[in-house]
């Protein structure tokens, strides 16, 4: 059991370069989330998706899009990098049908280490 | 809509010393809160959750937070610091059947020899 992982772990973009940061999960979970976090500003919730085939933006979509064709995976997508997405990104899963929590534990990745230069 | 202040964005304590990181939150349903720790370099690691069951919450690493409805607090304590505390510390809150949580800007605790 892997729980949430990322990839790559780290990458060096070109301003106007494009990328895909990859997130799977092997817990069945439904939710999963795309966050950045920049020093003094916690972590900040980009894109989310609430099952198979949906997603929805969150607090600082701008510049990203993403996608979730699979379940267990969650794509996001720099299509014209800029210095101002240099950040570290998290993905991150919760909530199983079947142990039918109402509270939602968001379960981490390890993160990705991006620079835009 | 609900928002997690913590006070303090760095906070230092000997060894061995108390540890008091604190969180107010607002919102507008019953809250559920969460206390969570990044080590450097790493993922955000669950220590402990509230979920409207007992007030006072233990969690990992002798961590435990009391949820204080009329201060609208959920501060998280430890009688007594080790080094391996050193880590950056994150409260969140959700609502029930919310599928989002909203993150404090965090709190920097270092251990002092």
């Amino acid at each position: 059991n892997a729980g949430v992982t990322q990839t790559p772990k780290f990458r060096v973009l070109k301003t106007g370069q494009s990328m895909t940061l990859l997130c799977a999960q092997d817990m069945n979970h439904e939710y999963m989330y795309w966050y950045r976090q920049d020093p003094g500003m916690g972590l900040r919730l980009i894109h989310y998706s609430v099952g198979e085939g949906t997603t929805a933006k969150g607090e600082v979509p701008d510049g990203y899009n993403v996608s979730r064709l699979k379940k267990q995976n969650f794509l996001l997508g720099l299509e014209s990098a800029a210095p101002s997405q240099t950040s570290v990104y998290f993905c991150a899963s919760s909530y199983s049908r079947r142990a039918g929590k109402q509270f939602h534990e968001q379960f981490f990745g390890p993160g990705t280490r991006l620079t835009v230069l | 809509a609900q928002s997690v202040t913590q006070l303090g964005s760095h906070v230092s304590v000997s060894e061995g010393a108390l540890v008091l990181l604190r969180c107010n939150y607002s919102s507008s349903v019953p809250p559920y809160l969460f206390w969570y720790v990044q080590y450097p370099n790493q993922g955000l690691q669950l220590l402990l959750k509230y979920t409207s069951a007992a007030t006072l919450v233990k969690g990992i690493n002798g961590f435990e937070a009391e949820f204080k409805k009329s201060e609208t607090s959920f501060h998280l304590t430890k009688p007594s610091a080790h080094m391996s505390d050193a880590a950056e510390y994150f409260c969140a809150v959700s609502g029930a059947f919310n599928e989002k949580l909203t993150f404090g800007t965090g709190t920097r605790l270092t251990i002092i020899p």
